[in-house]
């Protein structure tokens, strides 16, 4: 158990629907990442939060947005689903923000989008 | 783009047997190297990681290579045990970037 948690651990929704997903971050834990892994693809950086604020964004469509609250707990909103955002999304979380820092991922959340 | 490329998708080795995974970037200011291993329905553990000032990190049954020069880098595991099937990912990020950029993974079977 990484002590990070995400919520929730399936989800099954319809084209053109909104869905938001939730991670909580180990304690003590100021930094939370998001990642998508598709089908046979690796691990695709969407976006990282430090402290309440955006750090840095990778590959994240403008239909997907997220943000981290005053707790830490973060959520990503993904909007006008199509069936390709049908994916596993996984958050994980570090004590900072830094390269250098090891990341601790949540157990996923599978999106499926019919 | 894929900075990041392991081009083996799956690798079958022996118990006891070394089992060898590689890992290729293409990004020179890529200078922080982690693998990690993932079991199915759960998420990626953090294995091992090298920094770009050494060439060799080891720890247990576990040692990872780097060689800059030729942007490679291979994570050894000896010896192989059944309990090591799992996906492996390798990821890189360059200082002051703040992101990872993961490898698309290769599934590791230990055969008894």
């Amino acid at each position: 158990d990484s002590g990070v948690t995400q919520t929730p651990k399936h989800l099954i929704t319809a084209t053109g629907q909104r869905v938001t997903l939730r991670c909580s971050p180990r304690s003590g834990d100021l930094s939370v990442y998001w990642y998508q892994q598709s089908l046979d693809q690796g691990l695709q950086f969407l976006i990282q939060y430090y402290n309440g604020e955006e750090r840095a964004k990778g590959n994240i469509l403008e239909r997907f947005s997220a943000q981290q609250f005053p707790d830490l707990h973060s959520e990503l909103n993904l909007s006008s689903l199509e069936l390709g955002d049908s994916a596993l999304y996984f958050c994980a979380s570090s004590v900072a923000g830094g390269s250098f820092n090891e990341q601790f991922f949540g157990p996923g959340t599978r999106l499926t989008v019919l | 783009d894929q900075q990041v490329k392991q081009n083996s998708p799956s690798l079958s080795v022996q118990e006891g047997r070394i089992s060898i995974l590689n890992c290729d970037y293409t990004n020179s200011m890529f200078d922080y190297f982690l693998w990690y291993k993932k079991y199915p329905a759960e998420g990626p553990t953090f294995l091992i990681s090298i920094s770009s000032i050494k060439d060799k990190n080891e720890d247990g049954r576990f040692t990872v290579f780097l060689n800059k020069s030729a942007k490679h880098l291979s994570l050894h595991i000896v010896p192989s045990q059944p309990g090591d099937s799992a996906v492996y990912f390798c990821a890189a990020s360059a200082s002051g970037t703040y992101k990872y950029i993961f490898g698309t993974g290769t599934r590791l079977k230990v055969l008894a």
